[in-house]
């Protein structure tokens, strides 16, 4: 079955610890993106990247990085100097980095702290 | 840039009942325009869209949205709804000039009940 996976389905990060969110697509699909959702806030874009070796800051990128050696792959870290990192991690995908293209999510990562 | 208000955040209906959810943008530019359903500790997934054509667009399951572009807005509607439409809806626009970055409203939770 073709689709997005992210792991772990829950994750406990330590005060001053760096922890990393996998996500992986076997679509073949080029745009990858990774959303932050809070209750009652919504989806907010955190990163994304139109192809491999290449991406782009979101509106909430501060405390956030990212990487994309392989077009499967978009793992995102969320470093010590996020302060507030509890929420539930989104990560999506389309086909092509164009506007009109519909996202295809994975099932998310609910990440809290300690 | 353009944003999106969801003006209800929960809208509680009784099974076999019309629902309407509201969704408004603003944007300086020509936007595509999508809802997208969210069940429960899951990813999102897309219901509908309006990308050209006809205005009035529908799903599979019995929705339809309808782009009102003199009154900027994208409102989602059903004639009946059942208890598995318990979902919270979300509708996000893309900048049709722009890079291919949704922007999500905040969501709207439908509780159906018997």
């Amino acid at each position: 079955d073709g689709g997005i996976t992210q792991s772990p389905k829950y994750l406990f990060r330590k005060e001053g610890q760096n922890v990393t969110l996998s996500c992986e697509q076997n679509l073949n699909h080029d745009a990858m993106y990774w959303y932050r959702q809070d209750p009652g806030q919504g989806l907010r874009l955190i990163y994304y990247s139109q192809i491999v070796n290449d991406f782009q800051k979101g509106d909430i990128a501060e405390g956030y990085s990212v990487s994309r050696e392989k077009k499967e792959s978009f793992p995102l870290t969320v470093t010590s100097a996020q302060k507030n990192p509890t929420a539930f991690y989104l990560c999506a995908s389309s086909p092509r980095a164009l506007p009109l293209e519909t996202q295809y999510f994975g099932p998310g990562t609910r990440l809290l702290v300690l | 840039a353009q944003s999106v208000t969801q003006l209800d955040s929960q809208v509680p209906v009784f099974e076999e009942a019309p629902v309407e959810l509201r969704c408004n943008y603003s944007s300086s530019v020509s936007v595509y325009l999508f809802w997208y359903v969210q069940y429960p500790n899951q990813g999102l997934q897309l219901l509908l869209k309006y990308l050209s054509g006809s205005t009035l667009v529908e799903s599979i399951n019995g929705f339809e949205a309808e782009f009102n572009k003199s009154q900027t807005s994208f409102h989602l509607r059903k004639p009946s709804v059942h208890i598995s439409d318990t979902a919270e809806y979300f509708c996000a626009v893309s900048d049709q000039s722009g890079y291919s970055t949704l922007t999500f409203g905040k969501g709207t939770m439908l509780l159906v009940s018997p």
